[in-house]
């Protein structure tokens, strides 16, 4: 059974904290990996996306990826309140088409 | 159209119906999927669509779940005979294509009494 595994928080930080959320995945043959942001009660958003070893960096958010170590991490620099939602990582298996969603890590940003 | 279009948005029915939930994805997306997401949990995949082709439905609960897509366009998800079990946010989302983030839908929260 492909695992994507998260702790599922929650994550307190202060505003202006940096947040580092982390992942780790079980299908070492994995060639596509996302961060998603879900809101209570709402759909998931899809913010990040990875493909390849190292960082990538798009505003206030950074993923990380290490092949290697199977392990996808997602920081958020100067935590906003608004950041406060559950953060879910997701790994497309080796093949392309099926996605595995971790159970996703609660963040909590404090004013 | 602009998103992901889900329909009921909201649906109570009782044990032992049939109910039919229904999925309109971004225009050019050939990549479809339908997950489940219980209170409080996380994300458990039901069916891929490539097209009309649905090349993986290992996640189909049981023999009550069915679904369908017609082309690259609506796909409907349907549960025969539900089960108190069944309850839950039924997301539906597509893709450009097999490896790309998903767009997901504003879901049906299914409620079986």
């Amino acid at each position: 059974q492909k695992e994507v595994e998260q702790n599922s928080g929650p994550l307190s930080v202060p505003e202006g904290a940096i947040a580092s959320l982390n992942c780790t995945y079980s299908d070492r043959g994995s060639q596509s990996f996302f961060w998603y942001r879900q809101y209570s009660g709402k759909s998931p958003e899809l913010i990040m996306s990875i493909y390849s070893n190292g960082d990538k960096e798009d505003g206030r958010f950074t993923a990380q990826l290490n092949k290697a170590s199977q392990y996808v991490s997602l920081l958020i620099r100067d935590s906003q309140p608004s950041d406060s939602a559950t953060y879910l990582c997701a790994v497309t298996e080796a093949g392309g088409f099926k996605t595995i969603f971790g159970a996703g890590t609660r963040l909590f940003v404090k004013a | 159209g602009a998103g992901v279009s889900q329909s009921p948005s909201n649906k109570v029915t009782e044990k032992g119906k049939d109910v039919e939930l229904r999925c309109d994805p971004i225009s050019g997306h050939t990549a479809l999927y339908w997950y489940r997401q219980r209170l409080g949990q996380g994300l458990e995949f039901l069916i891929y669509f490539q097209g009309n082709s649905a090349p993986d439905k290992s996640g189909l609960p049981s023999d009550r779940f069915s679904a369908e897509r017609t082309g690259e366009s609506v796909s409907t998800l349907t549960i025969q005979r539900t089960q108190q079990e069944d309850s839950a946010v039924y997301l539906c989302a597509s893709s450009l294509s097999e490896g790309h983030g998903y767009t997901f839908g504003s879901g049906t929260r299914l409620t079986v009494v």
